[in-house]
């Protein structure tokens, strides 16, 4: 077990131009999730997907985000159009959601997140 | 998902329980009680969850009122390591939103 790997760790950019992020979730883990957390704030929601299916959005996540898993591991966050407000720390976590001895284990591992300056 | 209250700050000696508390007077039914921690500059890291029993793991222990309006985080004996947010989240194990709703947490520092 490796643990949530995300790339890059940092990312500084100018207003207007698109960014990339990469996030590789634990190998047996289905579910992945994708955080953004301004300072002094706990993270908030942006998405969520189960396998390569995005199956919840927040309203967080305006036309400029787009988040994909297209084979059901590793996932992308791009948003385009940077603006100052984007600076951030994006987190991904992954889930294994499973069931054992009555008990519900869903708890989410997270990454280290990417931090995000735009100038 | 219920909405919970904790203390904005507190304070610990090293080797001393630390005892952080969260108020979630309308939790439902089939929410569970999840606590996070988050260590400067790092992701959130998973402590433990519970429904209505208390539970311990490596990490910590949880109380849960019998009415389950509150519970308490215990660390046993915090160390300088155990310095961190920590994060009190409610939420419904099965059918409902993914999602972790962060609040703002509490701030622990662990004196030496």
């Amino acid at each position: 077990d490796t643990g949530v790997s995300q790339d890059p760790r940092h990312k500084i950019t100018k207003r207007g131009q698109n960014v990339t992020f990469r996030c590789d979730p634990i190998s047996e883990h289905n579910r992945l999730y994708w955080y953004r957390q301004t300072l002094g704030q706990g993270p908030e929601f942006l998405t969520y997907f189960q396998n390569e299916a995005q199956l919840e959005k927040s309203r967080l996540l305006s036309d400029r985000f787009s988040a994909e898993r297209p084979k059901g591991s590793f996932s992308t966050l791009e948003i385009q159009r940077t603006e100052q407000g984007d600076s951030a720390m994006y987190l991904c976590a992954s889930s294994p959601h499973r069931l054992a001895g009555g008990r519900a284990y869903n708890e989410q591992f997270f990454g280290p997140g990417t931090r995000l300056t735009v100038l | 998902d219920a909405k919970t209250t904790q203390p904005p700050s507190m304070d610990c000696a090293e080797g001393r329980a630390a005892n952080l508390p969260c108020n979630h007077s309308t939790i439902s039914g089939n929410e569970y009680v999840y606590w996070y921690r988050q260590i400067h500059s790092q992701g959130p890291q998973y402590i433990i969850h519970g429904l209505k029993n208390n539970e311990t793991n490596e990490m910590a222990s949880l109380i849960i009122t019998e009415d389950r309006k509150s519970s308490t985080l215990i660390l046993p004996h915090a160390t300088l390591r155990d310095t961190a947010v920590y994060y009190c989240i409610v939420r419904v194990a099965w059918g409902g939103s993914e999602k972790l709703v962060f609040g703002k947490g509490t701030k622990l520092t662990v004196n030496p």
